[in-house]
């Protein structure tokens, strides 16, 4: 079993559609948990960054974090053609590199 | 630059070459990563520099793979005898500080992509 595992879709929905988009972990010693957005042939971008249990909102985004259910959350709301990427879920425990999901491909279609 | 800097963007080389893959991190960012994207594939975790020095290299495959950072800012990744299966995008990150708790922000380069034919 991966540390963090993640649906790869592909998930395709029209514009002003709220996405979910899931992982769910299994290192009980992982504290910070991010998403990070993924361009065809482009690195990986930092999207949000949650410490511990909890939400935080930017703009149209919100992450969540349920760290009794091992369980990551990324909500998309409003969606745009120009979210269409890859979304990367990932872990740390503060002193390891990050360990990242697979990917889920999202296509927002106008 | 002003983002961490990857060369070559393309690289094609023939099964059993030697290669070397270049990162610039970002300016003052004392830490370093080396991760691996196979296709359809998240990121997959080589080798992390704090300093000149290796703190963990533990993602590393085996000993085909080979990391330096001599003057603890550029690093390259070399690798020998390539084999088809070593056919990925070679991603480097650099960050402000890295381990010893908490986290900073690591920034990704656009990634080298291998080919092994």
């Amino acid at each position: 079993q991966k540390e963090v595992e993640q649906d790869p879709g592909p998930l395709s929905v029209p514009e002003g559609a709220i996405v979910s988009l899931n992982c769910t972990y299994s290192n009980s010693a992982f504290q910070y948990f991010m998403w990070y957005r993924q361009y065809s042939r482009k690195g990986p971008e930092l999207l949000m960054y949650t410490y511990s249990s909890g939400n935080k909102e930017d703009g149209r985004f919100t992450a969540q974090v349920d760290k009794s259910s091992k369980y990551i959350s990324l909500f998309i709301r409003d969606s745009q053609p120009s979210d269409s990427a890859t979304y990367l879920c990932a872990a740390s425990s503060g002193n390891t590199p990050l360990v990242f999901g697979k990917g889920t491909r999202l296509s927002v279609i106008a | 630059g002003a983002g961490v800097s990857q060369t070559p963007s393309n690289k094609v080389t023939e099964k059993g070459k030697y290669v070397e893959l270049r990162c610039d991190p970002i300016s003052g960012h004392t830490a370093l990563y080396w991760y691996r994207q196979s296709l359809g594939q998240g990121p997959e975790f080589l080798i992390y520099f704090q300093g000149t020095g290796a703190a963990d290299d533990s993602g590393l495959p085996n000993d085909r793979f080979f990391a330096v950072r001599p003057e603890g800012s550029v690093s390259t990744l070399k690798i020998q005898r390539t084999e088809r299966g070593d056919s990925a995008v070679y991603l480097c990150a650099s960050s402000l500080i890295g381990g010893t708790g908490g986290w900073t922000e690591a920034f990704f380069g656009q990634g080298t992509r291998l080919t092994v034919v």
